[in-house]
């Protein structure tokens, strides 16, 4: 079955600092990959996806992932983090119209 | 702007009572989700349908039962309510390439 691992539960960075959500995945094939975020009391929204190709996507707010097919590795990243960043994101793995998430990294930003 | 409703943010109901969680999408899709999520253990899928009358089980369907009667429309039962399903629960809808989108989601309190 596959599955989706986000080894960090919470993640400290100072508002400017770069950012890296890690996501790893489990599956035979390569699936479809996605980031969502999901602010206090909210629902989630979609950062960014992948499908085929360019292994590096943009997405919104400034984020960007790397597809690594060798390390099956799907991994957030944002250059300079502001404080609004402050959210719970999550890595998931789409197969058949249906999505797996990982558990979640919370993500805190410091003055 | 695409949308999936939820018709109630926060709902408190007893032991014992048959609630209803209420989900409308307006992007005519056929897939339809319905997620719990509790601190800890990220979301989980409790039932899907990828068409009208239609109905597959999740990860954790017990205690739950869901209804498709139109395409846009996917209701989550709890016959019988229980404190362990006090949770936030959240439905979707995604395309074909399962892109997601999320309502805002209800909390659901039982005592």
């Amino acid at each position: 079955a596959q599955s989706v691992t986000q080894p960090d539960i919470h993640i400290t960075v100072s508002e400017g600092a770069s950012l890296e959500l890690r996501c790893n995945y489990s599956y035979g094939a390569t699936p479809y990959l996605f980031w969502y975020v999901q602010s206090p009391g909210q629902g989630l929204q979609l950062l960014l996806k992948y499908f085929s190709g360019d292994t590096l996507v943009q997405g919104i707010k400034g984020f960007e992932a790397e597809f690594k097919r060798s390390q099956s590795s799907f991994n957030l990243r944002k250059p300079s983090v502001h404080w609004s960043d402050a959210a719970e994101y999550f890595c998931a793995v789409g197969l058949k119209s249906t999505l797996t998430f990982g558990k979640g990294t919370m993500l805190l930003v410091s003055p | 702007d695409v949308k999936v409703t939820q018709s109630s943010r926060y709902l408190v109901k007893r032991t014992g009572e048959k609630v209803f969680l209420e989900c409308v999408q307006d992007m005519d899709h056929e897939n339809m989700f319905w997620y719990r999520q509790d601190p800890g253990l990220g979301l989980r899928l409790i039932y899907f349908s990828y068409d009208v009358k239609m109905k597959e089980k999740g990860d954790i369907p017990e205690g739950y039962s869901v209804s498709r009667e139109k395409k846009e429309r996917f209701s989550l039962i709890l016959e019988s309510a229980s404190t362990n399903q006090t949770s936030m629960y959240l439905c979707a809808s995604s395309s074909p390439d399962a892109e997601a989108f999320f309502g805002q989601g209800t909390r659901l309190t039982v005592v």
